[in-house]
């Protein structure tokens, strides 16, 4: 059975703190990783991730995959209480599963 | 372009009634999904089309059933409502080329109580 797990599945932290979120995942026919944001409404694509190594960035956020290993990071530096929100990982395997999520705040 | 759009946004319902979600999409994509959302529990898959004309089982089908009408549109129906459906509804979309699927583009969602 495919597995993606999140961890951790909260935090909070205060404006200008450095968040990493982490995401393992076993699935029988891996062919890429996605994050997402949810703020209270539908989620949003933020990356999209299919070779190892390779960092993707976009602002304060980035993104790796370990396809080794089995796991990818979500970071998010200098933090701001806008980045407050559940952020998902789903596997494509396919179809896409995801994880819990876990739910980020940012305090001021 | 409007993207994915779903109806109704609010619904209740009362145990062993029946409805039916409706989503569209006008992106031209060829895949789409229709997910729960629990408190805690993420997104979980209850049925998804990879292509017009095909439809699959995702992790939670019990108690569904869709209909993928033409390429835009992709319903839900429940069938006798349960209240273990109560939940979040969000049908989604993507870009599906050579068996490989692109990011899903979301739905506003669809808020179910059923008593």
């Amino acid at each position: 059975e495919d597995k993606v797990v999140q961890s951790p599945l909260s935090l909070v932290v205060h404006e200008g703190d450095t968040v990493t979120l982490n995401c393992s995942y076993e699935v029988t026919n891996f062919r890429s990783l996605l994050w997402y944001k949810q703020e209270k409404k539908a989620p949003t694509f933020l990356f999209m991730l299919t070779s190892s190594g390779i960092e993707k960035k976009s602002g304060r956020l980035s993104s790796i995959l370990d396809k080794k290993e089995l796991f990818s990071i979500l970071n998010i530096t200098a933090t701001q209480t806008g980045d407050s929100a559940v952020y998902l990982c789903a596997v494509e395997a396919p179809p896409p599963g995801f994880g819990a999520g876990t739910t980020v705040t940012v305090r001021a | 372009n409007a993207g994915v759009t779903q109806t109704p946004k609010f619904q209740v319902l009362k145990t062993g009634q029946s409805m039916t979600l409706q989503c569209a999409q006008d992106m031209n994509h060829n895949s789409m999904y229709w997910y729960r959302q629990d408190p805690g529990m993420g997104l979980r898959l209850i049925y998804y089309s990879a292509s017009e004309g095909t439809t699959d089982k995702g992790e939670v089908p019990n108690g569904y059933n869709v209909s993928r009408l033409n390429k835009r549109e992709f319903s839900l129906r429940l069938e006798s409502a349960a209240p273990s459906q109560t939940s979040v509804y969000f049908c989604a979309s993507s870009e599906r080329t050579s068996g490989f699927s692109y990011e899903q583009y979301f739905g506003p969602g669809t808020r179910l109580t059923v008593t």
